[in-house]
């Protein structure tokens, strides 16, 4: 079965920073190219991120370029995202998801919720 | 950046037919894919490139794309269809969602 399983959130102080992981299982990882999205508590979906499946294309939302770093580790089935200066705005549950650009994301986890407050 | 446009709330009768739109500029140039998402939950691919239904989604999901409008349509809908609704598509290295359409079936 197809999993992917999000963890590393909490709560972080503005200006903090959070490095969250996605473990993918059930699926040969490398063969995939992955992305970060996130939804604000009550908002609608917003795409941060995306790796390509030997990390050769990354790209990211204008609004967190210099923020935000995602990276992979293929030898563990492992999607990252590193979040550097967070802002109360950033307060989200960050969804990692399986899927080329052009595809569509068609296994996504269960997210892992992040809160920025003081 | 790109835009994408969806109505906020939609409603259909039960059993009946309901069509969801997307609208961007050319859209019809672009590969649009559609997300259901309930509550507390995942989202969930029900539409990739336009038209094509992943394995395991109803035939009763379909969708099209021309001209600068998408649109996802649900056909003999049912309670379980309740959710909130995304479309999304992928424009010069960025992901694009559009704002989201809540369908309500009474």
């Amino acid at each position: 079965e197809v999993q992917l399983v999000e963890s590393g959130g909490g709560l972080v102080q503005p200006g903090g920073s959070l490095r969250l992981s996605c473990v993918a299982s059930g699926f040969i990882f490398s063969n995939y190219s992955m992305n970060w999205v996130r939804q604000g508590p009550g908002k609608g979906l917003q795409w941060i991120s995306y790796i390509s499946r030997d990390s050769s294309a990354i790209y990211y939302t204008d609004s967190e370029k210099g923020r935000f770093t995602i990276s992979r580790d293929n030898a563990k089935s492992s999607l990252y995202l590193q979040m550097n200066s967070l802002r109360d705005e950033d307060t989200a549950v960050y969804y990692c998801a399986r899927g080329p650009p052009y595809s569509g994301y068609d296994r996504w986890g269960q997210g892992t919720l992040v809160i920025v407050s003081s | 950046s790109y835009e994408l446009t969806q109505p906020l709330s939609v409603s259909v009768a039960l059993g009946q037919t309901v069509r969801i739109t997307c609208e961007g500029y050319n859209i019809g140039n672009k590969n649009v894919h559609w997300y259901q998402q309930k509550p507390g939950q995942a989202p969930v691919l029900v539409i990739y490139r336009d038209t094509n239904r992943p394995s395991g989604i109803p035939e009763r999901f379909s969708g099209s794309n021309s001209g600068n409008t998408a649109a996802l349509t649900i056909s003999r809908a049912q309670a379980a269809d309740e959710a909130d609704y995304y479309c999304q598509l992928w424009d010069s290295g960025t992901g694009v969602f559009g704002g989201g359409t809540k369908l309500t079936v009474l």
